[in-house]
């Protein structure tokens, strides 16, 4: 099987615009989960999709947003970018939500804001 | 709230050593915990976890971590260390908090294997 997939991989953007990344689960997974990775914060939780609804979210201002398709393959969304946004966003998959799930990571998409 | 500590940003061991990187754990209610590896620019591949049932977790690549309620610890360990071990080790925790699951990571230990 395929893993999961990002893209892109890599992207540059300038302070207030906006930006989509996109994430792939593993075949036949349902569940998409979302995170941010940077130097002073760590890894923090965004959301998770599942079945096209959000069912968990983290401490995220509004200006993060996501959504997933029938395919289960699902996007992400951040508006209004600020120079802390830069960071490394990892998209995770898992058959099913619930914490007894397995997340299989993808590589990430490193986001550099200017 | 809930919490997670890796008390130590880097651990170093000789090849052939047993390692351990320590995580300890805040939570209310019972621990979902993980261990995740990240090779440098990779992302997290999963090791093992602990939902529930046997303290002694056995996961990937030979590693395996004791859950011990009473010290709130969840020690990664590996018998002997190989140099293709040397990475970044994170320990996460999950669990309900109204209504919503919560995933909580710690900061994450550098190990270095020493040939």
């Amino acid at each position: 099987k395929a893993g999961v997939t990002q893209t892109p991989r890599y992207l540059i953007k300038t302070r207030g615009q906006q930006v989509t990344l996109s994430c792939s689960p593993i075949s036949g997974h349902r569940s998409v989960s979302w995170y941010q990775q940077t130097p002073g914060q760590g890894l923090q939780f965004l959301f998770e999709y599942f079945s096209e609804t959000q069912r968990n979210k983290g401490n995220f201002p509004g200006r993060f947003s996501g959504r997933q398709f029938s395919n289960s393959r699902s996007e992400m969304n951040v508006s209004t970018l600020e120079l802390g946004d830069s960071a490394l966003y990892l998209c995770a998959s898992s058959a099913n939500t619930g914490f007894q799930e397995t997340q299989y990571f993808g590589p990430g998409t490193r986001l550099l804001v200017l | 709230a809930q919490s997670v500590a890796q008390p130590e940003d880097q651990v170093n061991v000789a090849e052939g050593n047993p390692l351990t990187v320590k995580c300890t754990y805040s939570v209310s209610g019972n621990p979902y915990l993980f261990w995740y590896v990240q090779y440098p620019n990779r992302g997290l591949q999963f090791l093992l976890k602990y939902i529930t049932g046997d303290n002694l977790v056995k996961g990937s690549y030979g590693f395996e971590a004791e859950f011990n309620k009473s010290q709130t610890s969840f020690h990664l360990k590996k018998p002997s260390a190989l140099v293709s071990d040397s990475a970044l080790y994170f320990c996460a925790v999950r669990s309900y908090s109204g209504g919503y699951q919560k995933v909580t990571f710690g900061t994450g230990t550098k190990l270095q294997v020493i040939p």
